[in-house]
Formats: C-alpha cells, structure tokens, sequence
C-alpha cells in the first residue's frame, strides 16, 4: 500500500537550532517525493522536491531508499520557518499525491 | 497569473442539502485535482480531471459525490445530501500537464455541515 508517515505532529524549536522533519513513506515502485509547506493564513506551496536536489530556504532533503525516507533538515531554524509542513510522495504516473498527516514547526526566538 | 482560484472560501450547509465548489484552475493548465482534508488529517486525493474527462475517481466516495471539469468555465466538486462527516477542506490543485509537473494548489473552501 502506497502511504506517507509524518510521526511528528508537533515539532518545537528555538531559533538558532538545527531542525530534521521526519518523513518515512511506503511504495513499491520508485518514487517521487516532495516536501510541501503551509505558512499561517497562506496556500499550501511546494518548498522542494527530491529530483530537483536543491536547497530552498536553507533546507535540504534527501531520499534514502533503504530506510524508505525523505526527512527534512535545515541546520539554524529561523522563526520564519514556523508552519505546516507535509510529506507527499506522486503516484499513479499523473502526479497524484499522497500526503502525510503533517508536521507543524514552532520556532521559538 | 492570479493563482489557483477557489470559491467560495467558506461553505455552511444544513444536512441534506447540496454543496457546490468550484476550481478555476491557473491558466494555461489543463489538469485539475482535488483534495480532502479532515481535522488533523492530511490532504486526501479524490479525484484528477482532464477538460471534460474524468481521468482517475478513486478517492472519491461513489456516492453523494461527483466532480466536472468542462470545456468552458471551472472545474466543479459537487457533495449532495452533505452529512456532517462531509464537513472538511476541500482543496483544487492544478498543474499544466500529466506528470512530472508542480501542483499548485488554491486556498481551499472550508465546508461546514450543520
């Protein structure tokens, strides 16, 4: 069965402080994975994507096949970072995106 | 480009009654899909709609629910006899073709069941 596990509801952090969002997903064929995020009162948007392997705002991720994980790593939170974020992995050919349940970021001053 | 446009942002309906919401895709995009989202849940896929073609209906629930996207005009999710188990967001993402493309999602419509 295709799926995405965010174990992480709620993620609290000072500002300065290293960050990892933890995304593990399930699918039999090769995957495309994305990060999503949702700042306060704004539209979901895509922040990165694994093939495009590059850092937007400071952060990275990388997919690791064998442990069948995209976690989410930026290095100095900052306060602006403080929002929904949501795995998805793109299945079916045609972009169809299966979510996880969500992450919310607090970055604390 | 205005974006992913979704009306109406909030939607209250009493039981048994009808919910109608709309998707006006970006333009110059031609795939459209919607996403349910329940309270403290993530974003479920419903359903992916080429113009006038329904290409993949299966999160969709078979029944109350239908969705359009016609040649002219938005792309529609259509919710009869709404139960409160229908009250959720509801968003639209589009993007210009099948595979390999962004999807950029509108802001979504807040439906309430009373």
């Amino acid at each position: 069965a295709q799926r995405v596990t965010q174990p992480e509801k709620l993620l609290s952090v000072f500002k300065g402080a290293p960050v990892e969002l933890k995304c593990n997903y399930s699918y039999s064929g090769s995957p495309e994975l994305f990060w999503y995020v949702q700042y306060s009162r704004q539209r979901l948007q895509l922040l990165l994507r694994h093939i495009s392997r590059e850092s937007i705002k400071g952060f990275t991720a990388d997919l690791n096949k064998g442990e069948t994980s995209f976690h989410l790593k930026k290095p100095f939170a900052q306060e602006e970072d403080s929002a929904m974020y949501y795995c998805a992995l793109s299945a079916g050919g045609y972009n169809k995106l299966i979510f996880g349940a969500g992450t919310r970021l607090a970055v604390h001053p | 480009n205005a974006g992913v446009m979704q009306n109406p942002r909030h939607l209250v309906r009493r039981r048994g009654q009808e919910a109608r919401l709309r998707c006006s895709p970006m333009k110059g995009h031609s795939h459209v899909y919607w996403y349910r989202q329940l309270p403290e849940e993530g974003l479920k896929f419903m359903v992916y709609l080429q113009k006038e073609n329904i290409i993949d209906e299966s999160g969709m629930p078979k029944e109350r629910f239908s969705a359009e996207f016609p040649k002219e005009g938005p792309s529609i999710l259509r919710i009869q006899q709404v139960v409160r188990g229908d009250s959720a967001a509801y968003f639209c993402a589009s993007s210009p073709s099948r595979s390999g493309d962004t999807q950029y999602f509108g802001p979504g419509t807040r439906l309430t069941v009373l």
